[in-house]
């Protein structure tokens, strides 16, 4: 499968629990891209990463929030003390050049 | 703040009709891209047109662009049902893609 992965697909967890979502972009992809979406709305950019660099983050990035991209292969999302606002769908992308490829999303439910 | 905008909102047509959504947007752009998400799913990339051009075809999808209005449209020809998605313009400004709010397409078989 030459596509991106994400995994989990969907998550429930209690308010004030820690999550950690992985994805797995395209292997020759150098730029690694995470967005947020809630329903009804587009996805919201969060973080940037060109190989293991993190060059941007949102302010939506609150210091709740870690993304990291070891060996600039695979990234994690890490969410400490959850919210039920962060419940979302949680977006990865990667790309080459000016076209993103979007994994199929984690969806993130916070009871 | 996102930097497109779809309109219409919602839109549902019959099978076989054409769908045409419009994208505004607010900066200078060196391309616009077309993205298209079924429920639930991840973003799927339909078509990238250049500032410098102004309309661009793609099997059933024909997308123009007027850089002076800041504004794009997709259209879909003789629609399916297998159309029925949501449809969000995107510009890649510095490192980040700014999508619209996306515009909500049922085509009724």
């Amino acid at each position: 499968d030459t596509g991106v992965s994400q995994d989990p697909r969907h998550k429930i967890t209690k308010r004030g629990q820690n999550v950690t979502f992985r994805c797995d972009p395209i292997s020759e992809h150098n730029r690694l891209y995470w967005y947020r979406q809630t329903l009804g709305q587009g996805p919201e950019f969060l973080t940037y990463f060109q190989n293991e660099a993190q060059l941007e983050k949102s302010r939506l990035l609150s210091d709740r929030f870690s993304a990291e991209r070891p060996k600039g292969s695979f990234s994690t999302l890490e969410i400490q003390r959850t919210e039920q606002g962060d419940s979302a769908m949680y977006l990865c992308a990667s790309s080459l050049g000016p076209i993103a490829v979007f994994g199929p999303g984690t969806r993130l439910t916070v009871t | 703040s996102q930097q497109g905008e779809e309109d219409p909102q919602a839109l549902s047509i019959q099978e076989g009709e054409n769908a045409t959504m419009n994208c505004s947007y607010k900066t200078s752009i060196n391309n616009l891209q077309w993205y298209r998400q079924n429920s639930g799913r991840g973003l799927v990339h339909l078509i990238l047109i250049r500032s410098n051009e102004r309309e661009k075809h793609s099997g059933r999808l024909r997308v123009t662009l007027d850089t002076s209005k800041k504004s794009s449209s997709l259209l879909i020809t003789a629609s399916r049902a297998a159309d029925t998605a949501s449809y969000f313009c995107a510009i890649l400004t510095g490192n980040q893609f700014y999508f619209g709010t996306g515009t909500s397409l049922t085509v009724i078989p």
